[in-house]
């Protein structure tokens, strides 16, 4: 069946990188997708990625796609204290959303 | 402005009692969703609806209903049979179902049973 997985922590230094990885098992979703949800709050579609593409690059964010490993991984440059949240990967599986664990970035100042 | 309410924020019920949680989104959406959190669980679907008068279950149904009597309301019941209904519960909606259509979240109630 379809499964997601990510690392549930993940903890940096403001200003350095940060590196949420996530893998997942259908080979036929279309769109994977990164969600932000800050604390107490609902979920905030950050970015996503088709399926046919490698790397997606937005701002401060960098989405990486590794079709054969089914690797999908969310890259924060110049990590900021705002940042700090629960970030989850979600596959797109037939218009339903399977989404994975939810990785928690805590960011120190 | 547009978007997705649910309300209430925070809900303490007593075991044994039915509850029913609101959701309303004005974005004209067709399709609407229900998402379980659980902490170090991620999101499960609970029940979705592509269209008024029509909805399916997700991956954890049981002791969960729904109605889609409006296109803008999709409220959810735990109901007494639920077996650990205390969760934080996620409303969503999109343009439609199918694939590529974002999913826009409500800011979720808390459920708490003792």
């Amino acid at each position: 069946g379809e499964d997601v997985e990510q690392s549930l922590f993940l903890s940096v230094r403001e200003g350095d990188s940060s590196v949420i990885n996530c893998t997942y098992t259908d080979s036929s979703s279309t769109y994977l997708y990164w969600y932000k949800q800050e604390p107490g709050a609902g979920l905030q579609l950050l970015t996503y990625i088709f399926s046919n593409m490698d790397m997606k690059q937005d701002q401060r964010l960098t989405v990486l796609l590794n079709k054969k490993d089914k690797h999908l991984s969310l890259r924060i440059a110049d990590t900021q204290t705002g940042d700090s949240a629960i970030y989850f990967c979600a596959e797109d599986g037939e218009g339903k959303l399977i989404f994975g664990q939810g990785t928690e970035l805590s960011v120190k100042p | 402005d547009g978007g997705i309410t649910q309300s209430p924020k925070y809900l303490f019920r007593k075991e044994g009692q039915n509850v029913t949680l609101s959701c309303e989104q004005n974005l004209n959406h067709d399709a609407m969703y229900w998402y379980r959190q659980d902490p170090g669980q991620g999101l499960r679907l609970i029940y979705y609806s592509q269209i008024v008068n029509d909805f399916q279950k997700g991956d954890i149904a049981e002791g969960y209903s729904v109605s889609r009597e409006k296109k803008e309301s999709f409220p959810l019941t735990v109901t007494s049979a639920q077996k650990n209904p205390t969760a934080f519960y996620l409303c969503a909606s999109s343009l439609m179902t199918g694939v590529g259509y974002e999913q826009y979240f409500g800011p979720g109630t808390r459920l708490t049973v003792t």
